[in-house]
């Protein structure tokens, strides 16, 4: 079984200043996926990144950036130049990538950010 | 950017009414979900579709519930006799092919039981 977990209820970061959002799991599983969402006040959940288990270099999209040490199982989203507009809630997930297994996503607890001007 | 679009976005309904929530999945996708989310709480996995029929199912998706796709557009969640914790926020979600790394969710709808 997977299970994800992520140990910041909530946090703080001074806007412009980059941000450790932490991700750990645990899994048997060989293959998979690492992802985080970000869920704005509005309530949609908004796909940032992701990282294959097998992907060798971390992932980024913009100022989001994927901190992925294997052998700690962690995945910490680094968000840098914290926006105000980066307020919200967000989820790390992760799913099985083998061929014959379900591909539904399991989801951390989340981390509420909350940037100041 | 193609949106995965869900129906109603709020529904109040009486314990133990039927309910029937919404989705229009991205065209050209493949694979469907249905996630809830109780509030202040983490999102949980119901269940997922592919070619027609049921792929995986969690403990949370037992007999009150069912998915249907009637009409190769539409992917319907119905909940037969709601409960009082049945009131979450209900997510569809849609992915092109079964290792896609962008799963695009629904804006979700808000069920509350009273």
């Amino acid at each position: 079984a997977q299970k994800i977990t992520q140990t910041q209820p909530g946090m703080f970061v001074q806007e412009k200043e980059a941000v450790t959002l932490d991700c750990t799991y645990d899994t048997s599983d060989q293959s998979y996926g690492l992802f985080w969402y970000k869920q704005p006040s509005s309530g949609e959940m908004i796909f940032l990144i992701y990282q294959g288990s097998y992907d060798e270099q971390n992932a980024t999209e913009g100022r989001y950036s994927l901190n992925f040490q294997k052998a700690r199982k962690s995945a910490n989203l680094v968000i840098s130049a914290s926006q105000l507009g980066d307020s919200a809630m967000y989820f790390c997930a992760m799913r099985d990538e083998l061929y014959n297994a379900g591909n539904m996503l399991t989801f951390g607890g989340g981390t509420r950010l909350m940037v100041k001007p | 950017e193609p949106e995965v679009t869900q129906t109603p976005s709020h529904q109040v309904t009486q314990m133990g009414q039927e309910v029937i929530l919404r989705c229009v999945p991205i065209s050209n996708h493949l694979y469907f979900y249905w996630y809830r989310q109780i509030l202040g709480q983490k999102v949980e996995f119901l269940v997922s579709f592919y070619n027609n029929e049921i792929s995986e199912k969690s403990e949370i998706f037992d007999d009150q519930f069912s998915v249907e796709r009637p009409d190769g557009s539409n992917f319907t969640l119905k909940i037969r006799s709601t409960k009082l914790e049945d009131s979450a926020m209900y997510f569809c979600a849609s992915i092109r092919t079964r290792d896609s790394n962008g799963y695009t969710f629904g804006s979700g709808t808000r069920l509350t039981v009273v």
